[in-house]
């Protein structure tokens, strides 16, 4: 049983279209984020949602727009996608609505590379 | 701004000995810190968590130490074993904030 899964794992599209990642997690936590991974392998927060409410949205560009149906799951869903936006997206989760005070961290999908030609 | 500082180079090292990752950071005031292992095309895992008001915390073959004045963590893998090769990230955050900033981590290459 996968804890955090996303989909599809690998995406090559051509600029200008429009996709979508999913991502979902079956451990009953309140809390999941996006992270967007660099080339330089710098992760960094992109949203951060709590029981289905946004409540980090770092500065990303509005075309990127996150969507939580239940707290279970978070997609991320990018219009008018640009050469800029290859890199290696994860989705994450945690326990602590306050963060990851606890002993546990954060539970991190296996990603999914977006490569924009 | 906030920085948080990894060794970039990769650390080469020879089986059974100890490995010691360093983790640097300015400009903030974090409440924890986190250590993460990467592996290629994989998702980063936890590994350990230390409060501001701990200097040190084990689990089995690992030790990580937090000292708030010099603003840095040391991340120890003792007897090191080639299966321990990977990246490993070091992560800050603060109380009652949902965000946590993450280096680019250090990769590690144990020999056997």
């Amino acid at each position: 049983d996968t804890a955090v899964s996303q989909t599809p794992k690998y995406l090559v599209t051509q600029m200008g279209n429009d996709k979508s990642i999913k991502c979902e997690q079956n451990l009953g936590h309140d809390t999941m984020y996006w992270y967007k991974q660099d080339s330089k392998k710098f992760l960094k927060i992109m949203f951060s949602y709590n029981n289905k409410e946004l409540i980090i949205n770092e500065t990303v560009p509005n075309r990127f727009s996150p969507k939580s149906p239940d707290k279970a799951h978070l997609n991320l869903h990018i219009n008018s996608l640009e050469l800029g936006d290859s890199a290696v997206y994860f989705c994450a989760s945690s326990q602590d609505p306050q963060g990851p005070v606890a002993n546990y961290g954060y539970t991190f999908g296996s990603g999914t590379r977006l490569t924009v030609v | 701004s906030q920085k948080i500082e990894q060794n970039s180079e990769a650390l080469n090292i020879q089986e059974g000995k100890t490995a010691t990752l360093t983790c640097n950071y300015t400009n903030y005031s974090p409440a924890y810190l986190q250590w993460y292992r990467q592996d290629p095309g994989r998702g980063p895992v936890f590994l350990l968590l230390i409060r501001e008001n701990e200097k040190e915390k084990r689990k089995e073959r690992l030790k990580v130490t937090f000292d708030t004045t010099l603003k840095q963590s040391l991340f120890h893998i003792t007897a090191s074993q080639p299966a321990d090769s990977a990246t490993y990230l070091c992560a800050l955050g603060t109380t009652g904030g949902f965000k946590t900033i993450f280096g680019a981590g250090t990769r590690l290459f144990v020999k056997a």
